[in-house]
Formats: C-alpha cells, sequence, structure tokens
C-alpha cells in the first residue's frame, strides 16, 4: 500500500538553527499538507500546498517557516532560526483530491523535532 | 466547518463494541463527516467518512442519525490495538482552504 514517507525520524538541533524536514508524498496525490504536535497537544495544521504553492497557512505558519516542491517527489519544511518552543512533532500529510472521496489525508509517521 | 463534541475518554472491552459519539449539532447540509484515529506518536489515519447514509468499511462502521446532529463510530471488535484517539471532523469538501482541522478527540482504552 502506497504511503507518506518522512525523514528524518528525529532530529536534534541546537536553537538558532535551520532544519530542513523531507517528506516524499503518495505519488498520485496532489495535495500536501503539514502539521505539527506538541507533545501532550493536539494535532495543528501549519500549511496546505497545491499546485506549487501555498493554499492556506495558519498562524503559526510565520515568517520562520517555509514550504517546497524541489523536485516531482519531494515536499518540505524549513524552519529558520529554531526555538524552543519548535520542539514537535512534525506530520507530512497528502490528499488525491479536496472532494467528498479523494479528500481523505494520508499522514507519514512523523519527524520528531527537539530543539536544545 | 462545523464544531463537534466528543468525550475526552472512554474505555472499552477487548473484543467488544466501540461505539465512540460525536455531536454536530450545526453541520450544515453539504458537510461530510470523517473520522480519524492516532495511535501513540503515529501519524493520524484515515478511518471512515460519510454524508447521511450509514457507511461501513473494514476498519470501521459510521452510524448517522437521520437529523445528521450526531455520529456514532463503531468499531465491532476492538482490539487493544484500537487503542488511539479518535477525531470526528465535520467539513465540506472541496473548500476549508483545503485544510482538515483536528480537535481533541476521544481518547479510547481498549482493556483486556
Amino acid at each position: 500500500e502506497p504511503e507518506v514517507t518522512q525523514t528524518p525520524s528525529h532530529q536534534v538541533t541546537q536553537m538558532g538553527q535551520e532544519v530542513i524536514l523531507r517528506c516524499v508524498p503518495i505519488s498520485n496525490h496532489l495535495y500536501f499538507y503539514w502539521y505539527r504536535q506538541i507533545l501532550g497537544q493536539k494535532v495543528e495544521f501549519l500549511v496546505s500546498f497545491y499546485n506549487n504553492e501555498i493554499s492556506e497557512k495558519s498562524e503559526i505558519f510565520d515568517d520562520q517557516f517555509s514550504v517546497e516542491r524541489p523536485d516531482g517527489s519531494n515536499f518540505t519544511l524549513k524552519i529558520r532560526s529554531t526555538k524552543l518552543e519548535d520542539s514537535a512533532m512534525y506530520f507530512c500529510a497528502s490528499s488525491e483530491g479536496q472532494g467528498a472521496h479523494t479528500g481523505e489525508l494520508f499522514f507519514g509517521e512523523g519527524s520528531r523535532l527537539t530543539v536544545l | 466547518d462545523a464544531k463537534t463534541t466528543q468525550p475526552p475518554s472512554m474505555d472499552c472491552a477487548e473484543g467488544r463494541a466501540a461505539n465512540l459519539p460525536c455531536n454536530h449539532s450545526t453541520i450544515s447540509g453539504n458537510e461530510y463527516v470523517y473520522w480519524y484515529r492516532q495511535i501513540h506518536s503515529q501519524g493520524p489515519q484515515y478511518i471512515i467518512h460519510g454524508l447521511k447514509n450509514n457507511e461501513t468499511n473494514e476498519m470501521a462502521s459510521l452510524i448517522i442519525t437521520e437529523d445528521r446532529k450526531s455520529s456514532t463510530l463503531i468499531l465491532p471488535h476492538a482490539t487493544l490495538r484500537d487503542t488511539a484517539v479518535y477525531y470526528c471532523i465535520v467539513r465540506v469538501p472541496n473548500t476549508g482552504g483545503f485544510k482538515t482541522i483536528f480537535g481533541a478527540g476521544t481518547r479510547l482504552f481498549v482493556k483486556a
């Protein structure tokens, strides 16, 4: 069964450093998303991406964050100048479409980011 | 998207049916009900969705009341691996800025 893959599974970084989290969505999917989950809290929407541009972003997704689809398979989340509060699990997701029967999200296993 | 209300936690005995309720009294006519679950620290997993008819797949059944103001997700024979947080989400397809918003969900504990 096709799946969303994420790398790295765990990254430890120093405060102020830049990190790039990588995702390979399911190959025929057209919509891509990043979510994050701080330990013990809800899954929070960060950004959605379609047709090579951001469709929507949350208040969390400020200038510190950026997304890119550098080639036909990867979808990346860059976090600049990391802060302690960026420590979280980051989930990538993709969907085939946005319709009633194509809008289901398929999530990766997540990348755990620890900022020291 | 309409707001949903779910109990924070529920218990279920292994092998019994788990019935997870969701209230969505402000649902509009074109909003679908989606269910996802998140097993400890893993990415959320899509389970099932429906508009007004009851739906069943290999994972679960979804029962939507006739007035569509509430629904129940049924796991017919719960196993220990079904222990997870279950999210009920209401949204209109093809709208909403391409985002699915997760609430607090119901934490289901399946006990041996």
